[in-house]
């Protein structure tokens, strides 16, 4: 059972380049939601989804794209990365509150840009 | 909005000994709360998690927290931490989303050192 799934795990960019982080989970959850791990600041909300073509803002989802077209799969795009989006990104899945809430975490893809 | 505090930004013990990490959090209604640790370079593991009921609950790797409303507090502890025990833990509050998802706000995080 693979859970949430992201790729790549590692990634290193110039400023300017754009890239997607894939995530993929298999639990068939509805929700799925996508954060930002930086020092000191824990895990920070970027974009979420509550469903297959329904998508929407977090705290901070300046400079990130994001799209859903199954249920399974929610790609975050950086569309001309900034050294300020170094960071450790996670995906994360949930069956809402019939679940109790509880959100699994993929891995994470940790993204430097120079 | 929902907040959470761990005012403990490292916290170092020695193996053997006794834990407990704090969290407070800020929630209008009664909340859900996790604890999830962290290991170097590793994704996020569940702990345990409150939502109702029994205000001491249990998790996995012998950790538990106690619900205390009065102090708006969620406070984890170990009775005798195990080397392995070192990472790095967080706490969070659930808040719920527009169309009906759920998000969690995260602490800052306790980094844990176990001293041999």
């Amino acid at each position: 059972n693979a859970g949430v799934t992201q790729t790549p795990k590692f990634q290193v960019l110039k400023t300017g380049q754009s890239m997607t982080l894939q995530c993929a989970q298999d639990m068939n959850h509805e929700y799925m939601s996508w954060y930002r791990q930086d020092p000191g600041m824990g895990l920070r909300l970027i974009h979420y989804s509550v469903g297959a073509g329904i998508t929407d803002q977090g705290e901070v989802p300046n400079g990130y794209n994001v799209s859903r077209s199954t249920t399974e799969d929610f790609p975050l795009r950086l569309l001309s990365a900034a050294p300020s989006q170094t960071s450790v990104y996670f995906c994360a899945s949930s069956a809402g509150r019939r679940n109790t809430g509880e959100l699994f975490f993929g891995e994470g893809s940790r993204l430097t840009v120079l | 909005a929902q907040s959470v505090t761990q005012p403990d930004i490292h916290i170092t013990v020695s193996e053997g000994a006794s834990l407990e990490l704090r969290c407070n959090y800020s929630y209008g209604a009664t909340p859900y709360l996790f604890w999830y640790v962290q290991s170097p370079g590793q994704g996020l593991q569940l702990l345990l998690k409150y939502f109702s009921g029994d205000t001491l609950v249990q998790g996995i790797k012998g950790f538990e927290a106690e619900f205390k409303r009065s102090q708006s507090s969620f406070n984890l502890r170990k009775p005798s931490v195990h080397w392995s025990d070192a990472a790095e833990y967080f706490c969070a509050v659930e808040g719920l989303l527009t169309g009906g998802g759920n998000k969690l706000t995260f602490g800052t995080g306790t980094q844990l050192k176990v001293e041999l």
